[in-house]
């Protein structure tokens, strides 16, 4: 059974980059694909990005510009980097994986706020 | 793309709820579910528009044709109340997108 969990700091300043990182247990990373997935408060679903074992990754393209997925198969995880954020990016952020980018296995989520 | 969900969805114990989610061709593409209970993570209840993974009721059942996939939860039980997206991943661009989600009220 696949399992994922995110971390990372909950609160992060207005300007700055949202780092946060899942960590992969029961499986190696060396497979499915591995997904970001955020919440705003109160609203609905938001595909990020994902990122495939070999380092094919592809982004929303209303964060494009904004968004670096990475992974580290020697750790078994992967990462998640958006920079320039606003309180528009306060969110609970889930990590995900699945094959052909459906989401069978989800991390309990973390809530990141922007905020001075 | 833009997945059109109801907002909310209202059942009484028993019943059969539907809840659907439009687009346009959606019937050429897989649609996959997931469930939301409040402050939980979302669990994937469908996918490939019809197949249940393991642990998820048979009262659970999906169709997609057209404009229209459909979840359809038979003998609704105060548990499946919860909030409920669709989700399909478009081959062509490699992207995903989810619907704006269904609120299910149990009566």
């Amino acid at each position: 059974q696949v399992q994922v969990q995110e971390s990372g700091p909950g609160l992060v300043k207005p300007s700055e980059t949202l780092s946060l990182t899942c960590t992969v247990s029961g499986a190696s990373i060396s497979t499915y694909y591995w997904s970001w997935i955020r919440q705003s408060p109160g609203k609905g679903l938001e595909w990020i990005g994902y990122i495939y074992y070999s380092g094919n990754t592809n982004n929303n393209p209303s964060l494009n510009s904004r968004v670096s997925i990475s992974i580290d198969t020697s750790k078994n995880e992967f990462s998640l980097n958006l920079s320039s954020v606003t309180a528009a990016d306060t969110a609970v952020y889930y990590c995900a994986s699945g094959s052909n980018l459906l989401f069978e296995n989800w991390g309990q989520g973390i809530l990141v706020t922007v905020s001075s | 793309y833009v997945l059109t969900q109801p907002p909310s969805v209202s059942v009484a114990p028993g019943q059969t709820a539907r809840i659907t989610c439009g687009g346009n061709n959606i019937g050429t593409k897989s649609v996959h579910w997931y469930q939301q209970k409040p402050g939980q993570a979302p669990v994937l209840v469908l996918f490939d528009d019809t197949d249940r993974p393991s642990g998820i009721p048979e009262r659970f059942s999906g169709s997609n044709s057209e404009n229209t996939a459909t979840l359809t939860i038979s003998r609704v039980e105060a548990g499946d109340e919860a909030d409920y997206f669709c989700q399909v991943w478009h081959s062509s661009t490699d992207l995903v997108d989810f619907g704006g989600g269904t609120k299910l009220t149990v009566l």
